[in-house]
């Protein structure tokens, strides 16, 4: 079974300050996909990147920053310099090879403050 | 470019009664999935229907059903309805092709059964 953790359930910062979010997944199979999306109070949910289990670049977009490490099973999400526009619900979502099923995790809602 | 619609945007009913709600894909997706987002929790797969057929099923009783329609479109049902229903209801669709599975959400349709 696959499971997704994001420990962090609410984060407050103020505005141009750093923040990680965290994602820790487990799965037994080698090909897997992970997923970052945003949801803002309208409640679309933004897709930000997908990542597979054979590519552990890091990546980098703009502010948004993501860091994938096999070894500790954690896909992690840094956003630089935050603004108000970041406020949200942040899903990681694991979705292993062969399945059309995601496991999201239950979000980390993000309060950037002025 | 249209992205993923979802109709109504909001509705009540009362418990034991049916709703349909509907879902028209992002232009060029093949591919509609189906979740349930209750308050502060991650999205729930409902099922995935492709080539207007159920290809995966989520763990949801029958009650929960759906449909796909040769534009690609697709509606979800819910019967007998139960206050625990009341949920958001999130509809993503996709290209079934190998690399292209990234699922593009719509605004949702917020269910409230009294």
């Amino acid at each position: 079974a696959q499971k997704v953790t994001q420990a962090q359930t609410e984060i407050s910062v103020v505005e141009k300050e750093d923040v990680t979010l965290d994602c820790v997944y487990e799965t037994r199979d080698t090909t897997y996909y992970l997923f970052w999306y945003k949801q803002p109070p309208s409640g679309e949910l933004v897709f930000l990147i997908r990542r597979n289990s054979f590519d552990e670049q890091n990546e980098i977009s703009g502010r948004y920053s993501w860091n994938f490490q096999k070894s500790t099973s954690s896909f992690n999400f840094t956003i630089t310099a935050s603004q108000v526009v970041d406020s949200a619900v942040y899903f990681c979502a694991l979705r292993v090879g062969g399945s059309y099923i995601p496991t999201f995790g239950r979000g980390t809602s993000l309060i950037v403050h002025p | 470019d249209a992205g993923v619609t979802q109709s109504p945007t909001h509705l009540i009913k009362t418990r034991g009664q049916q709703v349909t709600l509907r879902c028209s894909p992002k232009s060029g997706h093949d591919t509609v999935s189906w979740y349930q987002q209750a308050l502060g929790q991650g999205p729930q797969f409902i099922f995935q229907y492709y080539e207007e057929e159920e290809r995966q099923r989520g763990n949801f009783p029958d009650r929960f059903s759906g449909h796909q329609f040769p534009n690609y479109s697709s509606e979800l049902n819910v019967n007998a309805l139960l206050l625990g229903d009341s949920a958001l209801y999130l509809c993503a669709s996709s290209f079934n092709r190998v690399g292209s599975e990234t699922q593009y959400f719509g605004p949702g349709t917020r269910l409230l059964v009294l």
